[in-house]
């Protein structure tokens, strides 16, 4: 069975500087995809980042960047000149190949400060 | 282009009552999902329509059924409603290829309250 942790549950962060959310996963398939998601207080969630396990190369977005330590399963996001439009829920979450459902972490409420 | 539009927003509902929630996927995509989201919870996996078939089901009881029409719409009925079934209902639509490969697009949801 696949687990998504998110040992943050809320972090704050001043405007224009960076922050780092945590997860930890765990899955048996080797062909997976993870994912962080961003859920605003208006409720609706927008894809942030996704990255193939089979790729070695950190993904990328812009301000947003993974650290993937597969060894580790490890996949932490990394919001850089953070914004006051951050402020926000953010899931970790995770898919594999095999399957169609994705399985959500418990997600960390990060605040921006002006 | 719209995206996932979900109806209603909210509503209120009696303990042993029925709920329909519906869900509209985005242009272009065949397959819906749908999570439940409690307070202060991730999503959890309902189940998932493809082709007007269930094609997963997470571990939720048999209250919980759905359909898919032709259009690629979706619905999600409750029966029985119990209090633990308070929370954001989440459709999520995508191409009916496997997990990962598609983007899922998610709803704004629907707040369901049970008293």
């Amino acid at each position: 069975a696949q687990t998504v942790t998110q040992s943050q549950p809320e972090m704050s962060v001043q405007e224009a500087e960076t922050v780092t959310l945590s997860c930890t996963y765990d899955t048996s398939e080797s062909n997976y995809y993870l994912f962080w998601y961003k859920q605003p207080p208006s409720r609706q969630m927008i894809l942030v980042i996704r990255q193939e396990a089979y790729k070695q190369q950190n993904a990328t977005e812009n301000r947003f960047s993974v650290n993937f330590q597969k060894a580790a399963k490890s996949f932490s996001l990394k919001i850089s000149d953070s914004q006051l439009g951050d402020t926000a829920m953010y899931f970790c979450a995770c898919t594999t190949s095999g399957t169609y459902k994705y399985i959500f972490g418990t997600g960390t409420r990060l605040k921006v400060l002006a | 282009d719209a995206g996932v539009t979900q109806s209603p927003t909210h509503l209120i509902k009696t303990r042993g009552q029925q709920v329909t929630l519906r869900c509209s996927p985005k242009s272009g995509h065949d397959t819906v999902s749908w999570y439940q989201q409690a307070l202060g919870q991730g999503p959890q996996f309902i189940f998932q329509y493809y082709e007007e078939e269930e094609r997963q089901r997470g571990n939720f009881p048999d209250r919980f059924s759905g359909h898919q029409f032709p259009n690629y719409s979706s619905e999600l009925n409750v029966n029985a409603l119990l209090l633990g079934d308070s929370a954001l209902y989440l459709c999520a639509s995508s191409s009916g290829g496997l997990a990962g490969r598609y983007e899922q697009y998610f709803g704004p949801g629907t707040r369901l309250t049970v008293t």
